[in-house]
């Protein structure tokens, strides 16, 4: 374990369903990500809290849907997704400055 | 624009023998630094090289970074079986940008036993 802990670790969902991905860390981290990686494609940032506040949304469509209740937990809401949705959805923490970030193990989602 | 392009996108080479892995990049830097991904797992961070540095080790890994050439490079020596993995690297522009990272599309390292 990495101390980034990431719930379910596969999900397989219709595109009229609702799910939540869920990431918790417990480093005393004070910025949480979420990151999208599909097959050939570099791993995109999409969200970024600071403090529990959203501090970046690199125009991510309107079915994720991200919340930060505290400072150790991120979910990522999702409904009515596509099925070019699918890939793997990584969590990562940070503590700032020059240090390295601490990723999940992250969740496999398909939509069929 | 793309920042963080790995070179070679797949290397193959045997165990004991040396990898080294190569990215650029466009955009000025805080830092870059490189990660290591298991077979569709976690990325684990390796090592951080910031801008004002131009080398640093970390156990059998060796880290250059070039900012007049806008490129970085990983040499993993001695490689072992276990080194088998996808390898990123990752800029960290700061600024505005801070802890905002982007990353190449990774080489895939296959160390054969």
């Amino acid at each position: 374990e990495t101390g980034v802990t990431q719930t379910p670790r596969h999900l397989v969902m219709g595109m009229t369903n609702k799910k939540s991905l869920k990431c918790e860390q417990h480093l005393g981290h004070n910025a949480m990500y979420w990151y999208k990686q599909s097959a050939k494609k570099p791993l995109e940032l999409m969200f970024v809290y600071n403090f529990k506040e959203q501090t970046e949304n690199n125009s991510v469509p309107s079915r994720f849907s991200p919340e930060c209740p505290n400072s150790s937990h991120l979910f990522l809401h999702l409904h009515t997704l596509q099925p070019e949705d699918s890939a793997l959805y990584l969590c990562a923490s940070g503590g700032g400055g020059n240090y390295g970030y601490t990723f999940g193990s992250g969740t496999r989602l398909t939509v069929v | 624009s793309q920042q963080g392009e790995e070179d070679p996108q797949a290397l193959s080479i045997q165990e004991g023998e040396n990898a080294t892995m190569n990215c650029s990049y466009k955009t000025s830097i805080n830092n870059l630094q490189w990660y290591r991904q298991n077979s569709g797992r976690g990325l684990v961070h390796l090592i951080l090289i910031r801008s004002n540095e131009r080398e640093k080790h970390s156990g059998r890994l060796r880290v250059t970074l070039d900012t007049s050439k806008k490129s970085s490079s990983l040499l993993i020596t001695a490689s072992r079986a276990a080194d088998t993995a996808s390898y990123f690297c990752a800029t960290d522009r700061g600024g505005t940008s801070y802890g905002k990272l982007t990353f190449g599309q990774g080489t895939i390292l296959t160390v054969h036993p």
